[in-house]
């Protein structure tokens, strides 16, 4: 089973600041996704990639695949960007059988 | 298509009552994923279906929970007999093979008291 680390688990950033999220796992895998969740349970796929960068507004995020490490990045961050950004990848490595996610990073953008 | 949905959003129920949530996938996605969310934790896997089988279970699931997809499209999941450890927020999610990713619904909380 893949496990998977977030960090930082709590990030209170100041309005334009640039964020970085990171994430690591532990079995070689077919992509990996980060998503939002917000207050309410709701979960927002933003990204899924298996490599290099993919870039989507001013959310970025990059893969390393030898290193098992991917970032999230938020650039001139705001605060309807707080809430709470969650790293997965799949469960065994394959990518059918479901995700195992991080605990994720609980993020407060202030005005 | 309005996504992936899921009711009812919230379910109270005392402890030992049986419980059935449902999920709407998104009609063109083969496969449908059960998890479940407790208070600052990440969702846990609990089980997918591929059209009508189902094809994983997690350690998770105990036998008080059962799930089902009969058609291929809506599932439920049933918990009997539950338990104040089974306050949880219950997510579904649906993908198409060889799709692109995941849409989640925006779950179902329960509470048990």
């Amino acid at each position: 089973k893949n496990e998977v680390e977030q960090s930082p688990q709590n990030l209170t950033a100041q309005e334009g600041e640039f964020i970085t999220i990171n994430c690591s796992y532990s079995v070689g895998i077919s992509a990996l996704h980060w998503l939002q969740q917000h207050p309410g349970g709701g979960i927002v796929s933003l990204f899924m990639l298996s490599s290099g960068k993919k870039k989507h507004g001013r959310l970025i995020a990059t893969i390393n695949i030898q290193e098992k490490h991917s970032s999230l990045h938020i650039t001139a961050s705001h605060p309807r960007d707080s809430a709470v950004y969650i790293c997965a990848v799949p469960y065994s490595g394959g990518g059918a059988d479901g995700l195992t996610f991080g605990k994720g990073t609980h993020l407060i953008i202030q005005p | 298509d309005t996504g992936v949905s899921q009711n009812p959003r919230h379910k109270i129920t005392k402890r030992g009552q049986n419980v059935t949530f449902r999920c709407d996938p998104i009609s063109e996605h083969n496969r449908l994923y059960w998890y479940r969310q407790t208070l600052g934790q990440g969702p846990e896997f609990l089980t997918y279906f591929q059209n009508e089988a189902q094809l994983e279970k997690s350690r998770l699931l105990s036998d008080r929970f059962s799930a089902e997809r009969p058609k291929g499209s809506f599932s439920t999941l049933e918990i009997q007999r539950t338990e104040q450890g089974d306050s949880a927020m219950y997510l579904c999610a649906s993908s198409f093979s060889g799709g692109n990713g995941y849409t989640f619904g925006s779950g179902t909380r329960l509470t048990v008291v």
